[in-house]
C-alpha cells in the first residue's frame, strides 16, 4: 500500500452500536488525525496522535476515543453511535505534529440511524 | 473565537483567472494552507504560506497578509478539471488546523 486506507469506506449503523474506523499509514510519519467534514461546515478535529503511545483531544472530541499502539495505525471508536455523529470521517498523517503537510485518507462515510 | 471565513461558491469561464479569498482569526499563526478537494474525495494539499507574499506554482498562487489576516489563492488558464472546492486552513498556536467551510468553485465552459 502507499500512503493512507481508510476503512470501511461506508457504513450504515443502527444508534447505540460501537464501531471501529480504522486508518492505516505506511509513510512512517509520526502525527496522526481524525477529521469529520460535515455539509456547510469546516473539517473539525476529534483527536491526534504526535507519536506513537500518545494521543490528545481536538475540538470535538466527545463521544470518540482513539488509541496509537504503533506508528502506522490510529484507530477510531464510537463506543455507543447517536445520530449527530453522522458525518464523513477522514484520517491524515503529517511527519511531524506542527507545521507539516498534512495528507489525507479517502475518508469513511457513516450514517447513524 | 478563531474563525476562518471564505466565499461559499464562486463561478468562472474555463481559460480565465479565479481569486478565492480567506479571511481569517485564530489563537496565534504558524501558517496557512489551501487544499482542493473534489467531490466525494480526500483533501489534497496546493500550497502553505507562513511569510507574507505571493507563493507561485504552476498556474496557482497563494498569497499572505499576516498583518490583514487574508490569504487568496490564484487559478489561472482555469480548466474543467479545476471544478472543486478550495479549502483554507490556519494552523493556530496549538499547531492544530483550522478549516475554513471551503469555497466550491464550477467552471463553466
Amino acid at each position: 500500500i502507499a500512503g493512507i486506507t481508510q476503512a470501511p469506506t461506508s457504513q450504515i449503523l443502527a444508534a447505540g452500536r460501537r464501531m471501529t474506523l480504522r486508518c492505516t499509514q505506511d509513510m512512517r510519519h509520526n502525527a496522526m488525525y481524525w477529521y469529520r467534514q460535515d455539509l456547510g461546515l469546516g473539517l473539525r478535529l476529534i483527536h491526534y496522535s504526535n507519536t506513537a503511545g500518545t494521543t490528545g483531544k481536538g475540538e470535538v472530541p466527545d463521544g470518540y476515543s482513539v488509541s496509537r499502539a504503533n506508528t502506522d495505525d490510529f484507530p477510531l471508536t464510537l463506543a455507543s453511535a447517536v445520530p449527530s455523529q453522522t458525518s464523513v470521517y477522514f484520517c491524515a498523517s503529517s511527519v511531524t505534529g506542527d507545521t507539516d503537510t498534512q495528507y489525507f485518507g479517502p475518508g469513511t462515510r457513516l450514517t447513524v440511524l | 473565537g478563531q474563525n476562518i471565513d471564505q466565499p461559499t461558491e464562486m463561478t468562472a469561464t474555463e481559460g480565465a483567472i479565479v481569486q478565492i479569498n480567506c479571511t481569517y482569526q485564530t489563537s496565534g499563526f504558524n501558517g496557512l494552507f489551501w487544499y482542493q478537494q473534489h467531490a466525494g474525495e480526500a483533501p489534497t494539499f496546493l500550497s502553505y504560506n507562513v511569510l507574507d507574499g505571493l507563493e507561485e506554482k504552476g498556474r496557482f498562487s497563494s498569497f499572505l497578509s499576516r498583518s490583514k489576516g487574508y490569504s487568496y489563492l490564484l487559478l489561472k488558464e482555469l480548466q474543467m478539471k479545476d471544478s472543486a472546492s478550495y479549502l483554507c486552513a490556519v494552523m493556530d498556536s496549538n499547531y492544530q488546523l483550522i478549516w475554513g467551510a471551503g469555497t466550491k468553485l464550477i467552471i463553466k465552459p
